[in-house]
């Protein structure tokens, strides 16, 4: 299985605020990683595929980067909507793996 | 835009089976490949499985001696089957559609999840 790791486990930032996530594959996977956001009760939602192509409708502050096994999440200026948790995933083997979050919180 | 909906029972006694059913509205489930996804409680998300409207399955090897993944497409659902549950077991479980983006594989439709807690 390739694992993927995620950093932080959480943060605290304000609105406006530029936050990066990162996540790290234990082996190559190309561009084979997509970002989600999960907010508690509701269905988890597609912000990224390919490591770097922003789904339709996500607002363009949401900025995916980084190939093999390096990759980045970025918002580039916080809004209160964003407050949530983020995984990533690699879809470049079966099992499909997961990081194992990222918690942004209101500072 | 597709909708999913998790349904099955939110208490579990340990070494029963566990059977989830996930209903697929505005949308079809032919065409699709379809996956089971459940995080447990302060744990990262894992990918139980996935299941062709054809029926073909594929399964984590970490559970794939428990796991069945059945689809109904007269009925526009799929069902998950889980044996010999122990508390591990215990965690929020989704179902999700799985599509490709210019050959990138991705979870791009989800239910809401339901919570199943194994406990006697």
């Amino acid at each position: 299985d390739i694992e993927m790791t995620q950093s932080p486990s959480s943060l605290s930032a304000s609105v406006g605020d530029r936050v990066t996530i990162t996540c790290r594959a234990r082996q190559n996977i190309g561009n084979y990683l997509n970002w989600y956001q999960l907010k508690s009760g509701t269905a988890p939602k597609l912000l990224i595929s390919g490591a770097s192509s922003l789904q339709s409708g996500v607002p363009w502050r949401f900025r995916g980067g980084g190939s093999g096994t390096d990759f980045t999440l970025t918002i580039s200026s916080l809004q209160l909507e964003d407050f949530a948790t983020y995984f990533c995933q690699q879809s470049n083997s079966v099992p499909w793996t997961f990081g194992q979050g990222t918690k942004v919180e209101i500072k | 835009q597709v909708q999913l909906q998790e349904s099955g029972p939110g208490l579990v006694k340990p070494w029963e089976t566990l059977s989830l059913t996930c209903t697929v509205s505005r949308g079809s489930v032919s065409g699709y490949y379809w996956s089971w996804i459940r995080q447990p409680p302060g744990k990262e998300l894992e990918w139980i499985g996935y299941i062709y409207s054809s029926g073909t399955t594929k399964y984590n090897p970490s559970l794939k001696s428990r796991v069945t993944i059945y689809v109904d497409t007269s009925k526009n659902q799929l069902s998950l089957k889980l044996t010999s549950l122990t508390a591990a077991d215990t965690a929020v479980y989704y179902c999700a559609r799985r599509e490709a983006f210019a050959g990138y594989l991705a979870f791009d439709s989800w239910g809401q999840g339901t919570l199943v807690t194994v406990s006697s």
